[in-house]
């Protein structure tokens, strides 16, 4: 069965210093990956995703993440952390059902908190 | 251009009484369409999905159902809720005619307490 995990459950980092939110999967097959930023409060925004070619993808916010198939990794990084980037981080892997990718499981999620 | 609408945003309802949550979407037709909760420290739990009219899958066993009564309505039930329904019900759409990769779009979310 998929699965994602996502070890780190709270980061702090100083405003400015570099980020990595870490995220592996389970999956049996090339996979659809994810990640997604929540604010509190509201819904998921898609931050970037990778399903095929450069495994190192730009995503919005000045945020990327690079997939390593050896280590069934997808973590995301930026190398500069804003006040603004301090929310809940969700990765995510694609379900396929029916030859069609209906689904997303999603890890527990990384809640980052930015210290000024 | 697409957009989703979930409501009410917040909601506080004593134990046993009925629960209707409503999502729609706009600008788009035959979306699939998704009910997740998130719980504190547990990440999004998928409940239910949808591929058309009617058609729901239920991903876990639970005290509530999902109906799709138009192409772009779905809507999140229970007869007598429980305390353990309280969390934070999101619902979502995805494009049919996109890749398989296409990502999942959410609404703002609906806060549920059970009191």
């Amino acid at each position: 069965a998929q699965s994602v995990t996502q070890p780190d459950i709270h980061i702090t980092v100083s405003e400015g210093a570099s980020l990595e939110l870490r995220c592996n999967y389970s999956y049996g097959a090339t996979p659809y990956l994810f990640w997604y930023v929540q604010s509190p409060g509201q819904g998921l925004q898609l931050l970037l995703k990778y399903f095929s070619g450069d495994t190192l993808v730009q995503g919005i916010k000045g945020f990327e993440a690079e997939f390593k198939r050896s280590q069934s990794s997808f973590n995301l990084r930026k190398p500069s952390v804003h006040w603004s980037d301090a929310a809940e981080y969700f990765c995510a892997v694609g379900a396929n059902y029916g030859g069609a990718t209906n689904k997303l499981i999603f890890g527990t999620g990384t809640l980052l908190a930015v210290q000024p | 251009s697409q957009t989703i609408h979930q409501w009410p945003a917040t909601l506080v309802q004593p134990v046993g009484s009925p629960l209707s949550l409503e999502c729609t979407v706009e600008g788009t037709s035959n979306p699939n369409l998704y009910w997740y909760r998130q719980a504190a420290g547990r990440g999004l739990q998928l409940l239910f999905y949808s591929v058309g009219i009617g058609q729901i899958s239920s991903e876990v066993p639970q005290n509530l159902s999902a109906s799709r009564p138009q192409d772009r309505q779905f809507i999140l039930s229970s007869k007598k809720l429980l305390l353990s329904d309280s969390g934070f019900y999101l619902c979502a759409w995805k494009s049919f005619v996109e890749t398989p990769n296409s990502p999942l779009h959410f609404g703002n979310g609906t806060r549920l307490t059970v009191t």
